[in-house]
């Protein structure tokens, strides 16, 4: 069964800092992973996916994440943190093939301090 | 270009009463997920629709809940009789096939409260 884990539910940085949020995965076949934002009182949209082409994959607003499968890790990185980044992100898996569904993590709420 | 819509947006009811949530999903998409959001436990996928069809509905809780899809532009989620257990947030997502890679499309939610 596939599952995700997400370390730390909240992460504080400053203004121009480094993000980076942590997703570690679970699945018994080569996985799809998504990382989704959600602003407040919004719903979810889609910062970028993995789908098994290059590792390192590049999204919206300067987001990035790399698949390290000897990890099985999909973190989340951003060079320099802005305000409007303040938001909870949620990494979720999905086994493919026929399986249509998504497994998301707990989230990790980001906070940018100025 | 519209969204997913979803209506109302906030919902305070009563334990017992008949709640019914809206969806519109983005024209031409032909999957629709309906999903719970509460601070237990997470995001959960409660049915998956394709072509209108419902090919999953095996994350809905238990049978108060149900959820129909009478045409490509409309689906709903209603829940007979309320409990105050069932207060979250319920989004309804819409995707062009329906195929894991493809992206779902979020509406805004609708924040339920059961008194």
């Amino acid at each position: 069964a596939q599952s995700v884990t997400q370390l730390g539910s909240h992460v504080s940085v400053s203004e121009g800092a480094l993000v980076l949020l942590r997703c570690n995965y679970s699945s018994s076949v080569p996985p799809y992973l998504f990382w989704y934002v959600q602003y407040p009182n919004q719903g979810l949209q889609l910062l970028l996916k993995y789908t098994s082409a290059a590792t390192l994959v590049k999204g919206i607003n300067g987001f990035e994440a790399e698949f390290k499968k000897s990890e099985t890790s999909f973190h989340l990185t951003k060079p320099s943190a802005h305000m409007s980044d303040a938001a909870e992100y949620f990494c979720a898996v999905s086994e493919g093939g026929s399986n249509y569904k998504l497994t998301f993590g707990k989230g990790t709420l980001l906070t940018v301090n100025p | 270009d519209a969204g997913v819509i979803q209506s109302p947006r906030h919902e305070v009811t009563e334990m017992g009463q008949e709640v019914t949530l809206r969806c519109k999903p983005i024209s031409g998409h032909n999957s629709l997920f309906w999903y719970r959001q509460t601070m237990m436990r997470g995001l959960e996928l409660l049915i998956y629709f394709n072509n209108n069809v419902p090919i999953d509905d095996s994350g809905m809780p238990e049978d108060r809940f149900s959820a129909k899809m009478p045409n490509a532009s409309f689906s709903t989620l209603k829940i007979q009789p309320s409990e105050p257990r069932d207060s979250a947030v319920y989004f309804c997502a819409s995707s062009l096939l329906g195929q894991v890679t493809d992206t779902q499309y979020f509406g805004p939610g609708t924040r339920l409260t059961v008194l």
